[in-house]
């Protein structure tokens, strides 16, 4: 595809769960980055890759917060024990190099 | 560490009236600094980016912004609002140690368009 593809686009789960969030960066783009955006907020750095490697993590809230990429392509973040406050949107982004970022329709996850 | 201050939370203007959103920063270096649209039910779209060379940056949909290294900041303008403007918009620095290992964000600011 042509942007950045993110799945699913809804994601409701009860407290406690997991959940896989799936993000599919621009064709070529080496580095990709997670943010999230709480309702009325601005985006807050998870993390980034660059290639497979994630030489920056500092974002991640707590241990049960996780991400990988495989390929230098796909990355997986991954939530253990979903807690309510988990509830945001979670966005994706990937970049060519030191340049601009593009973002994903991110992934709305909700916590009951 | 770097931050970024939008101090409005909400604007009205008047469709045709002319716009200008804050944005301050905070960081030791020459920054590189972005504005973001995100529309209702939209990703987030680049406005415009600030690396080096001329402080006066033009973007897309008719924005243009300024840096002024010695007030920190990255002011949005548009000559003329239109009602598909209404939107957030997100300013944004560059972060980490190349500058691009992460956006800051700052808390963003809504545009309402009134007829």
């Amino acid at each position: 595809g042509a942007g950045v593809s993110q799945s699913p686009s809804n994601k409701v789960t009860e407290k406690g769960k997991d959940v896989e969030l799936r993000c599919d960066p621009i064709s070529g783009h080496t580095a990709l980055y997670w943010y999230r955006q709480r309702l009325g907020q601005g985006l807050e750095f998870l993390i980034y890759f660059q290639g497979n490697s994630a030489p920056d993590k500092s974002g991640l809230p707590s241990d049960r917060f996780s991400a990988e990429r495989t390929g230098e392509s796909v990355s997986t973040l991954t939530i253990q024990r979903t807690q309510q406050e988990d509830s945001a949107v979670y966005l994706c982004a990937s970049s060519l190099g030191q340049d601009e970022q593009f973002f994903g329709p991110g992934t709305r996850l909700t916590v009951l | 560490a770097q931050s970024v201050t939008q101090p409005d939370i909400h604007i009205t203007v008047s469709e045709g009236a002319s716009l200008e959103l804050r944005c301050n920063y905070s960081y030791g270096a020459t920054p590189y600094l972005f504005w973001y649209v995100q529309s209702p039910g939209q990703g987030l779209q680049l406005l415009l980016k600030y690396f080096s060379g001329d402080t006066l940056v033009q973007g897309i949909k008719g924005f243009e912004a300024e840096f002024k290294r010695s007030q920190s900041s990255f002011n949005l303008r548009k000559p003329s609002v239109h009602w598909s403007d209404a939107a957030e918009y997100f300013c944004a620095v560059g972060a980490g140690r190349t500058g691009f290992q992460k956006l800051v964000f700052g808390t963003g600011t809504r545009l309402l368009v009134s007829p």
